[in-house]
C-alpha cells in the first residue's frame, strides 16, 4: 500500500493558461474523490467517482473544471483559463468502496498558484 | 447533510487531555460521525468514526451522546506533534459521498 499521490505537488501558472492535476488512488479503492482547500478553511468538495462513472459534482466545479477516471484507476483533473480565485491546494482521496466503509485516504495535495 | 460546529481553535499543554466539542444537531439517523487530523501541507487523515455511545482506538475516543446531536473527541495525552487541525464530519451511509468539512478545530499543543 503506497498511499495516494499526486503529481505535480506544486504548480505555478499564469492567469490563463490551463493546468492538469494528477492523482493516483490506493490500488483497488474504486472511489476516488476532488477536494478543494484555501488557506484556513476546511477542504471543500469537489467531483467523486465510482471507478470510472463521476457520480457527483459540486456546483463549485464550474465548466472551467473537469475531471475525468477514464479507466477506473488514475484521475485527471483539468482547470481550464485559470483564475487567481483558483488558487488553493487541491486534494484527491480514495476509499474501497466496500458497503459500510466511510473511511477517505487523501493524498498529498498539489498546491495551485495563479499569477 | 448535516451541518457542524466546532470551537475554532484551542491550546493545550503537553501530557493534558484534550476534548473537542462537535454539535450537529440535524444529524439523520442513519448518519455516522467521523474524525480527520490535518496537518499542515498535507491531506487530512481518518481518526475515529462512530454511531454512538463510545468508541476508542490507539489514538483516540469518541463520545456520542444518546440523541447524538453532538460528539467529543478525546485525546489522550497530547503530546507537540498532536498539534493540528481536527475536522468533525457527519458522514451518510447511503447515497451521497459528498463529504463536508467545516473549519475545523485548530489545536496548538504548548511544551
Amino acid at each position: 500500500d503506497t498511499g495516494v499521490s499526486q503529481d505535480p505537488r506544486h504548480k505555478i501558472t499564469k492567469r490563463g493558461q490551463n493546468v492538469t492535476f494528477r492523482c493516483d488512488p490506493i490500488s483497488e479503492h474504486n472511489r476516488l474523490y476532488w477536494y478543494r482547500q484555501t488557506l484556513g478553511q476546511g477542504p471543500e468538495f469537489l467531483t467523486y467517482f465510482q471507478n470510472e462513472a463521476q457520480l457527483e459534482k459540486s456546483r463549485l466545479l464550474s465548466d472551467r473544471f473537469s475531471a475525468e477516471r477514464p479507466k477506473g484507476s488514475f484521475s485527471t483533473l483539468e482547470i481550464q483559463r485559470t483564475e487567481q480565485g483558483d488558487s488553493a491546494m487541491y486534494l484527491c482521496a480514495s476509499s474501497p468502496g466496500l458497503a459500510g466503509e466511510r473511511e477517505q485516504y487523501f493524498g498529498p495535495g498539489t498546491r495551485l498558484t495563479v499569477t | 447533510l448535516a451541518k457542524t460546529t466546532q470551537p475554532i481553535s484551542m491550546d493545550s499543554y503537553e501530557g493534558q487531555e484534550v476534548n473537542i466539542t462537535c454539535s450537529h444537531n440535524n444529524i439523520a439517523t442513519n448518519d455516522y460521525i467521523t474524525w480527520y487530523q490535518q496537518f499542515p501541507s498535507q491531506g487530512p487523515r481518518f481518526i475515529i468514526q462512530g454511531y454512538k455511545t463510545k468508541v476508542t482506538n490507539e489514538v483516540a475516543s469518541l463520545f456520542i451522546p444518546a440523541d447524538r446531536k453532538s460528539s467529543t473527541l478525546s485525546l489522550p495525552r497530547v503530546s507537540l506533534s498532536d498539534t493540528a487541525v481536527y475536522y468533525c464530519l457527519v458522514v451518510p451511509t447511503a447515497g451521497t459521498y459528498k463529504y463536508i468539512f467545516g473549519t475545523g478545530t485548530r489545536l496548538k499543543v504548548l511544551a
